[in-house]
């Protein structure tokens, strides 16, 4: 079955700590995406990657690192930077980067402080 | 110019009633329009979209109308179920170098169908 797989669900951070969550994805899709999002608001792009080995930021990126050394894998760190890390982030991948290309979505990973 | 406003924040519905949730966008270089279905603790599930060049589209009981003179769109669920009870969220995408590959979400509709 093909599809975007994130782990861990939930993940807990310490302060100054910095975390790493996974994504994968079987779909051969060249591009990626990193949403965050907060209760009672949409999902806010972090970083995408239109194809291995580049990214570029997306709207809310001071905090969050990235890197795409695989076409399947796109994980993020979360640095001691951010300063509110509490949110459900979501990975999605699309066949292309352009436009109107469907995004599909993984089922997220919880992150909370400790 | 890169919002996409989405109403209302929240909606009950009577089961075998209309859903209706509406989307406004400013951005005209926005040419694709698509509905996500989220349910809690899960990701969102593309549900519909359309292309600015037709006026409606509809997909079993989801029917998605689309204004662009108005530069608005809405999705409407008929014969509402409890089991579309769930977050509904609208986007935007088009062509253009700030417009590649990103998606502009709405801020969320919670539908909640009452048996």
């Amino acid at each position: 079955d093909g599809g975007i797989t994130q782990s861990p669900k939930y993940l807990f951070r310490k302060e100054g700590q910095n975390v790493t969550l996974s994504c994968e994805q079987n779909l051969n899709h060249d591009a990626m995406y990193w949403y965050r999002q907060d209760p009672g608001q949409g999902l806010r792009l972090i970083y995408y990657s239109q194809i291995v080995n580049d990214f570029q930021k997306g709207d809310i990126a001071e905090g969050y690192s990235v890197s795409r050394e695989k076409k399947e894998s796109f994980p993020l760190t979360v640095t001691s930077a951010q300063k509110n890390p509490t949110a459900f982030y979501l990975c999605a991948s699309s066949l292309g980067a352009g436009g109107n290309q469907p995004q599909h979505f993984g089922d997220g990973t919880r992150l909370s402080i400790l | 110019q890169q919002q996409v406003k989405q109403s209302p924040q929240s909606l009950i519905v009577q089961k075998g009633g209309i859903s209706i949730i509406n989307c406004a966008y400013e951005n005209t270089a926005f040419d694709y329009f698509p509905w996500y279905q989220q349910f809690p603790g899960k990701g969102p599930a593309l549900l519909i979209a359309i292309r600015p060049d037709v006026s409606e589209k509809k997909e079993g009981r989801f029917t998605i109308s689309f204004n662009k003179s108005a530069k608005q769109f809405s999705l409407h669920i008929m014969d509402s179920q409890p089991g579309d009870s769930a977050t509904y969220f609208c986007a935007a995408s088009g062509h253009g170098s700030s417009n590649t590959g990103k998606l502009i979400f709405g801020q969320g509709t919670t539908l909640q169908v009452k048996p």
